[in-house]
């Protein structure tokens, strides 16, 4: 069964950077039918994607984030990571890492698997 | 970019009612939209895609409909279960991903 699991600093300060992790279980992350994606929830509000990559190929970004994220694959370690530079108090959120199907031949699907979510909350 | 709206932003009605919730695209995109049900404190499930099609696991009283712009969700008979707020989502491509505002339900 496959698992996903965020970690990372529950705290940031303004104009720093977040860094987050999501684990991978019971799957390979550089399989070539997957994008690996993260999403965010402001306390109270919806639901807003960040980005995804799949391993050696595509990523893409929120066109509303882009300047400001990378997200990266760590095939040695089954993870996939998340950067989003020069915070502020906008950006605290609970950060969700999802997978998604795509494999350019048959129809993409959407996210199925998600992890718990963690809470970063940008603060000084 | 595609927005997507959802009507109504809340609902309460009793157990036992039949629900529906409404999407819309700002712009046509086939049939590339998933429902997802997120209670308070959990990640988002996902309950449908491809407009209509149930994921594996979800309860029959589920169910959804339409294409291009135009998109339902339907809780035939509503359970206390299925407390929660009511998310859609286009998937057609990146580089956006866009959900809708979302749908809170509860019971009256």
């Amino acid at each position: 069964q496959l698992q996903l699991q965020e970690s990372g600093p529950g705290a940031v300060k303004p104009s720093e950077t977040l860094s987050l992790n999501c684990i991978v279980s019971g799957g390979p992350i550089s399989s070539i039918s997957y994008y690996w994606g993260w999403i965010r929830q402001p306390p109270g509000k919806g639901l807003e994607w960040i980005g995804d990559i799949k391993y050696r190929e595509n990523t893409y970004y929120n066109p509303s984030l882009k300047s400001r994220v990378t997200i990266s694959v760590d095939t040695s370690t089954n993870r996939f990571s998340l950067r989003l530079t020069s915070v502020t108090a906008a950006d605290t959120a609970v950060y969700y890492c999802a997978r998604r199907y795509f494999d350019g031949v048959l129809e993409p699907l959407p996210f199925d698997y998600w992890g718990q979510g963690t809470l970063v909350t940008v603060s000084s | 970019d595609i927005q997507m709206t959802q009507s109504p932003s809340s609902l309460s009605a009793s157990v036992g009612d039949r629900v529906t919730i409404t999407c819309r695209a700002s712009q046509g995109i086939s049939n590339y939209v998933a429902w997802y049900q997120q209670k308070p404190g959990k990640a988002p499930k996902l309950l449908i895609y491809a407009a209509s099609t149930l994921q594996s696991g979800v309860p029959f009283r589920f169910s959804g409909g339409g294409s291009g712009t135009d998109f339902t969700l339907t809780i035939s008979s509503l359970q206390p279960d299925d407390v929660a707020t009511y998310y859609c989502q286009k998937y057609n491509s990146a580089p956006q991903f866009t959900f809708g505002p979302g749908t809170k339900v509860d019971i009256k």
